[in-house]
């Protein structure tokens, strides 16, 4: 059983359409995460949410909407696709918040914006 | 803030050669460390962390990381290196309290040569 999965697992859109990635996690965690990975590798933390509750928000466009309909899903809308948001999308989910929890991640997904 | 430096975007290795890759911290107070491996078009899987206690911590696949405070470092090696090993290795730190959000390095890309 795969313990935290993404799909889809690659997108290929044209600019200026809107998107959505899911993530679900069967660890039975409280929080989850959305990471961008960029073309250099670098991972930056988008947002992340605690038991439905939005406690990370970065300074990302408002073009980029999560959403939690339960402690194992975390999506994530993208409105209006622009070349920039070419990226890797990870999912993590972790036990709670305290900094120690070990995070795992999905396997990722593949946004290429044409 | 928290920032992470891996020295090294890039280190080449011999197979059965060891492998040393550095990773230092910025904040005074000690956060808690961690270093994650991501193998190629995979997410990101846990090698190790340090919380409290001992300062040098054993992870999987043989590597290991000791905690420096007086250095601020947590570098990771591993005594012999294997093929399999070759992947991007990130340090990240996290400061806990009311500030749990994972630091990442830029990273640094091993490859093992046989």
């Amino acid at each position: 059983d795969t313990a935290v999965s993404q799909t889809p697992k690659y997108l290929v859109t044209q600019m200026g359409n809107d998107k959505s990635i899911k993530c679900e996690q069967n660890l039975g965690h409280d929080t989850m995460y959305w990471y961008k990975q960029d073309s250099k590798k670098f991972l930056k933390i988008m947002f992340s949410y605690n038991n439905k509750e939005l406690i990370i928000n970065e300074t990302v466009p408002n073009r980029f909407s999560p959403k939690s309909p339960d402690k194992a899903h975390l999506n994530l809308h993208i409105n209006s696709l622009e070349l920039g948001d070419s990226a890797v999308y990870f999912c993590a989910s972790s036990l709670g918040t305290s900094g120690q929890e070990t995070q795992y991640f999905g396997p990722g997904t593949r946004l290429l914006v044409l | 803030a928290q920032s992470v430096t891996q020295l090294g975007s890039h280190v080449s290795v011999s197979e059965g050669a060891l492998v040393l890759l550095r990773c230092n911290y910025s904040s005074s107070v000690p956060p808690y460390l961690f270093w994650y491996v991501q193998y190629p078009n995979q997410g990101l899987q846990l090698l190790l962390k340090y919380t409290t206690g001992a300062t040098l911590v054993k992870g999987i696949n043989g590597f290991e990381a000791e905690f420096k405070k007086s250095e601020t470092s947590f570098h990771l090696t591993k005594p012999s290196a294997h093929m399999s090993d070759a992947a991007e290795y990130f340090c990240a730190a996290n400061d806990g309290g009311s500030n749990y959000k994972l630091t990442f390095g830029k990273g640094t890309l091993l490859t093992v040569n046989p």
